[in-house]
């Protein structure tokens, strides 16, 4: 059982589609991310959120909008995506962002194929 | 190179320790994690390491740092077909910033 939950599961969209990726945590975080998976790259951050306040954007592409309205739930925004842009997209999160201990718990990821 | 590096693919027989290395080339790193992935599913924490510890010991599973090398191992005693999975290394920096690095994942075969 996973306290962070992500819908849909599967999404396969055109290039010029606008869709949304959504993520729950029921964990009582602080603290949530998204995470890109693609077959050839390790697993790269793309944002990070803090108390609703976005704090990392690691150079993503503004295809890619990240909203965060309150701590337990995170999107991600897409609009006009690029084929290389197919992966699987998880979302974490953690008690408290920041120095110190922090564990991060993953959600089971959405994977997104961009046609 | 990498930041944090990992072998690609080990297979081992049920019934069999499985060693996973990774090596880590930031001195800074404070926490060290392991994760695990099934197919299509996401990333379970399955132990973690402070960098001020040398081992840490959780049932089947081992951990062993050597900060000295900058080298880490998960060690799974008496591996099971259910252990077949990818294995994430991962490190967390002491730089203010939240991220976790991770490897790129050592597969994991368990024949029976």
């Amino acid at each position: 059982e996973t306290g962070v939950t992500q819908t849909p599961r599967h999404l396969v969209m055109g290039m010029t589609n606008k869709k949304s990726l959504k993520c729950e945590q029921h964990l009582g975080h602080n603290a949530m991310y998204w995470y890109k998976q693609s077959a050839k790259k390790p697993l790269e951050l793309m944002f990070v959120y803090s108390l609703e306040e976005r704090v990392e954007n690691n150079s993503v592409p503004s295809r890619f909008s990240p909203e965060c309205p309150n701590s337990s739930h995170l999107f991600l925004h897409l609009h006009t995506l690029q084929p290389e842009d197919s992966a699987l997209y998880l979302c974490a999160s953690s008690q408290e962002a920041g120095g110190g201990w922090d564990t991060q718990y993953f959600g089971p990821g959405t994977r997104l194929t961009v046609l | 190179g990498e930041d944090v590096e990992q072998s690609l693919f080990l297979s081992v027989r049920e019934g069999d320790s499985s060693v996973i290395n990774c090596t880590y080339t930031d001195s800074s790193s404070t926490y060290l994690y392991w994760y695990k992935q099934e197919p299509g599913a996401g990333l379970q924490l399955l132990t973690y390491i402070f960098s001020n510890m040398d081992m840490k010991q959780d049932q089947r599973l081992t951990v062993l740092l050597n900060k000295k090398d900058k080298h880490l191992s998960l060690r799974i005693a008496d591996t099971q077909t259910g252990d077949s999975a990818i294995y994430f290394c991962a490190e967390k920096k002491d730089t203010g910033r939240r991220a976790l690095t991770f490897g790129s994942g050592t597969r994991l075969q368990v024949q029976p």
